[in-house]
């Protein structure tokens, strides 16, 4: 079994629909929570950061974090084209010191 | 967010020359960075963990000897794939961890002729 387990998609949903990604894990020492959108041919790029349980929300996007079932969530409202790309979930434990990746959900938004 | 930027964004080369790979932190200092491979269609794997001033922690599986990392200042770490080959040719992204956060840079894709 994998550390990180994430659905590859590809996700298509339509303009203006609401986004659900998801991850779970096995380790229960990941306390550092995060989300990269990766576009192709491009470097990841950091979306969202939560440290430990809880809800996080910046402008679109929702991350929210279930240590209790070892699940975390991407939520992104209204999407739009240019939110196509791939995301991936990371973690890392305390003491930092690499992070954890799952394999990437591609998302594909119609207009 | 933090900028890492990374050079060459491409490179392409012969068989069994040797390519090097620069990863800088623009507007900040990093202690550590790692070096990622990727695989079409495929997630990140991490090649090694790059201090600065000390010697990199490879994962298992990777060649140190083939794959050799630099870390000479808090701003710069270097790639270099030696002898490469055809089966090197992949996407090579580096990151810098900025307190418990990592920012990556742009990739550098490597084909090997």
């Amino acid at each position: 079994q994998k550390e990180v387990e994430q659905d590859p998609g590809p996700l298509s949903v339509p303009e203006g629909a609401i986004v659900s990604l998801n991850c779970t894990y096995s380790n229960s020492a990941f306390q550092y929570f995060m989300w990269y959108r990766q576009y192709s041919r491009k470097g990841p790029e950091l979306l969202m950061y939560t440290y430990s349980s809880g809800n996080k929300e910046d402008g679109r996007f929702t991350a929210q974090v279930d240590k209790s079932s070892k699940y975390i969530s991407l939520f992104i409202r209204d999407s739009q084209p240019s939110d196509s790309a791939t995301y991936l979930c990371a973690m890392s434990a305390v003491g930092f010191q690499k992070l954890v990746f799952g394999t990437g959900t591609r998302l594909l938004v119609s207009p | 967010g933090a900028v890492v930027s990374q050079h060459p964004s491409w490179v392409i080369c012969k068989s069994g020359t040797s390519v090097k790979i620069e990863c800088r932190s623009l507007d900040f200092q990093a202690t550590t960075m790692f070096w990622y491979r990727q695989f079409p269609k495929q997630s990140l794997m991490l090649m090694a963990t790059s201090n600065e001033g000390s010697k990199a922690t490879y994962e298992q599986g990777v060649e140190k000897d083939k794959f050799l990392i630099n870390h000479a200042s808090l701003t710069l770490s270097t790639l270099t794939v030696t002898s490469a080959h055809p089966e090197d040719s992949s996407f090579y992204i580096c990151s810098a961890r900025v307190a418990n956060e990592q920012f990556f840079g742009p990739g550098t894709r490597l084909t090997v002729l």
